[in-house]
């Protein structure tokens, strides 16, 4: 079965500084990796998607890397704003998404 | 356009009693999926519908959990003689391509409580 840990639980950083979450998986042989935000209250919106043959994708402030081998996804988001408090989710599988339990997010104006 | 919508958006009910979850996709969208969400814990699948194919409920927890979907259009999740452990978030999410590669587009959820 698919485990997916997602470190580290909160982290609460100033505005404009960059922010680095984990999130690592026990089982390779993965389909993609998804990064989710989810604010409260609300449903999930997809960040990226990283297919199991690319190594990264981009939007705007966020990257996402992904390492199969080592069963790790990184995702960064540049120069954080209050805007980006939320709690962010990384998933993977193929239509079956194992879940990580989310990084809560607080940017501090 | 309208994204995934779920009704009702709270429910609270009785231990014991059945109840409905509905969730209307995004127009077009082939692939829908059903999750739960408890409280501090991440989401788990629950079943996934892909056109007029069999769905796939392995992730149904109980015979008390039911979900159905004609076609392309509304689905419903039905648990029967709630329990207390069945208070969580129930999140629908729709696809639109073959569901494997593709995007998860999710709703609000519905908040079900069991008293």
């Amino acid at each position: 079965k698919q485990e997916v840990t997602q470190i580290p639980a909160a982290l609460s950083v100033p505005e404009g500084e960059n922010l680095v979450l984990n999130c690592s998986f026990t089982d390779s042989a993965i389909y993609n990796l998804q990064w989710f935000r989810q604010d409260p209250g609300k449903g999930l919106t997809s960040l990226l998607l990283i297919q199991s043959s690319q190594r990264e994708q981009t939007s705007g402030r966020l990257n996402a890397s992904l390492d199969k081998s080592s069963g790790r996804s990184t995702l960064y988001i540049a120069a954080s704003q209050p805007g980006d408090s939320a709690t962010y989710l990384c998933a993977v599988g193929d239509y079956k998404l194992s879940f990580g339990a989310g990084t809560t997010v607080t940017v501090r104006a | 356009g309208a994204g995934v919508s779920q009704s009702p958006s709270n429910k609270v009910t009785e231990k014991g009693k059945d109840v409905e979850l509905r969730c209307d996709p995004i127009s077009g969208h082939t692939a829908l999926y059903w999750y739960r969400q408890r409280l501090g814990q991440g989401l788990e699948f629950l079943i996934y519908f892909q056109g007029n194919s069999a769905p796939d409920k392995s992730g149904l927890p109980s015979d008390r959990f039911s979900a159905e979907r004609t076609g392309e259009s509304v689905s419903t999740l039905t648990i029967q003689r709630t329990q207390q452990e069945d208070s969580a978030v129930y999140l629908c999410a729709t696809g639109g391509l073959a569901g494997v590669t593709d995007t998860q587009y999710f709703g609000p959820g519905t908040r079900l409580t069991v008293l």
